[in-house]
């Protein structure tokens, strides 16, 4: 099973440039989450999505972009790329229905993205 | 906003130490609260807590949620050189589409020696 695949798993790109991250699962999980991890520090939530067509902001989403086309892919849009940026990405998905949530969230490997 | 403050922020013990991780939080329509071990790479999930008092239980692992003094303790008991890892503590809150929506800690960076 391939699970959460990201690509690419490393960039490196100049100020002003945009991207995207690239994620896609096979678990047929409706949920999925785009997360930014920051050298020593925990995971800060980007965009979140509940299904197909439904996106929502997380804690820090200025200069990032999302959509959801398909349940399989959840592709993260970086605009004018700044260093502040500079940080490692992972893309996530779970299932949950009605009210039930296992809390088990299923990552990608990550994508290393620096700005310089 | 949604907050989770985990403490320490890292720790270096030997084997065959006990070690107790923190997490506290704050969280609108509380739901869950998760720990995940993270080492070279993603994440991986340890344990879910969504009530109170009850202690859940894998191996050397253990945990227990207080949801009146809010917040969760990570027990690891008889440390090996591979529990080595950064330790996250998430919450999540029951609200409408957002009960999905996990918020992390900073984690805790625990270092076993030999």
């Amino acid at each position: 099973n391939a699970g959460v695949t990201q690509t690419p798993k490393f960039r490196i790109l100049k100020i002003g440039q945009s991207m995207t991250l690239q994620c896609t699962q096979d678990m047929n999980h409706n949920y999925m989450y785009w997360y930014r991890q920051d050298p020593g520090m925990g995971l800060k939530l980007i965009y979140y999505s509940v299904g197909a067509g439904i996106t929502d902001k997380g804690e820090v989403p200025n200069g990032y972009n999302v959509s959801r086309s398909t349940t399989e892919d959840f592709p993260l849009r970086l605009e004018l790329a700044a260093p502040s940026q500079t940080s490692v990405y992972f893309c996530a998905s779970t299932r949950a229905g009605g009210r039930v949530f296992t809390g088990e969230l299923f990552f990608g490997e990550g994508s290393r993205l620096t700005v310089l | 906003e949604d907050k989770v403050v985990q403490s320490p922020l890292s720790l270096v013990v030997h084997e065959g130490d006990t070690v107790t991780l923190n997490c506290s939080y704050e969280v609108t329509n509380f739901r869950s609260l998760l720990w995940y071990k993270q080492e070279k790479k993603a994440p991986t999930f340890l344990f879910m807590l969504t009530s109170s008092g009850i202690e859940k239980k894998s191996g050397r692992l253990s945990s227990i949620l207080d949801k009146k003094e809010l917040f969760s303790i990570l027990n690891i008991t008889a440390t090996q050189t591979g529990d080595s890892a950064i330790y996250l503590c998430a919450v999540t809150n029951a609200g409408g589409t957002s009960y999905g929506k996990l918020t992390f800690g900073q984690g805790t960076i625990l270092t076993v020696h030999p």
